[in-house]
């Protein structure tokens, strides 16, 4: 596979539930992200990772939990979630942080809260 | 924070029409994108344009970095252009990778 590829597209979850969104990108980057896409909003950062390590928080409720188990590969942990937590969940990829890099986008995960 | 404007919010073109949609930002920046959202959400880079201007077909952008303004030129559009254009940019002098997006010109194209 080739780029950015995020798992599972669509995921309709109770707020009880426990789940995980996977991305893993294939353009050998260092840099991973994590945004939230809400109806009617633009694209709100969430997660940053650079080599593995996180460099921003946006003030993400702990109901989401992050991890970077290495370059290629990000996870959003998610519980306890709320229905206003029903969203487009958009991972990206760059070489590094710092503001020289383009970003690529994989196709989104599509979260429902019931 | 940085604050990023996008103009207009909604265009509705006929087939083969041309277009110019715009970013303001309030700040320097070291980093432009413009993305093309489709209806299936998949966000698509279009230019990474931090100042000059760059072709890539019907579509063109510039950014005149100084003017802290970015234009995303469409010619002969198609109704496959539909869908929503977002410009993304990043503070000058950060490193960390904090992208702004503005909240979008929706495009629609009618045949």
């Amino acid at each position: 596979e080739t780029g950015v590829t995020q798992t599972p597209r669509h995921l309709v979850m109770g707020m009880t539930n426990k789940k995980s969104l996977k991305c893993e990108q294939h353009l050998g980057h260092n840099a991973m992200y994590w945004y939230k896409q809400s109806a009617k909003k633009p694209l709100e950062l969430m997660f940053v990772y650079n080599f593995k390590e996180q460099t921003e928080n946006n003030s993400v409720p702990s109901r989401f939990s992050p991890e970077c188990p290495n370059s290629s590969h990000l996870f959003l942990h998610l519980h306890t979630l709320q229905p206003e937590d029903s969203a487009l969940y958009l991972c990206a990829s760059s070489q590094e942080t710092g503001g020289i890099d383009e970003q690529y986008f994989g196709p989104g995960t599509r979260l429902t809260v019931t | 924070g940085i604050q990023v404007e996008q103009s207009p919010p909604d265009l509705i073109l006929q087939e083969g029409a041309n277009s110019t949609l715009r970013c303001n930002f309030s700040d320097s920046v070291n980093n432009l994108q413009w993305f093309h959202q489709n209806p299936w959400g998949q966000l698509i880079n279009l230019f990474y344009i931090p100042s000059g201007t760059k072709q890539n077909g019907r579509l063109s952008a510039t950014t005149v970095a100084t003017e802290r303004y970015s234009l995303l030129y469409i010619s002969s559009s198609q109704t496959t252009d539909s869908g929503v254009y977002f410009c993304a940019v990043e503070p000058y002098n950060t490193n960390a990778g904090k992208s702004t997006f503005g909240d979008g010109t929706t495009l629609t194209v009618k045949p």
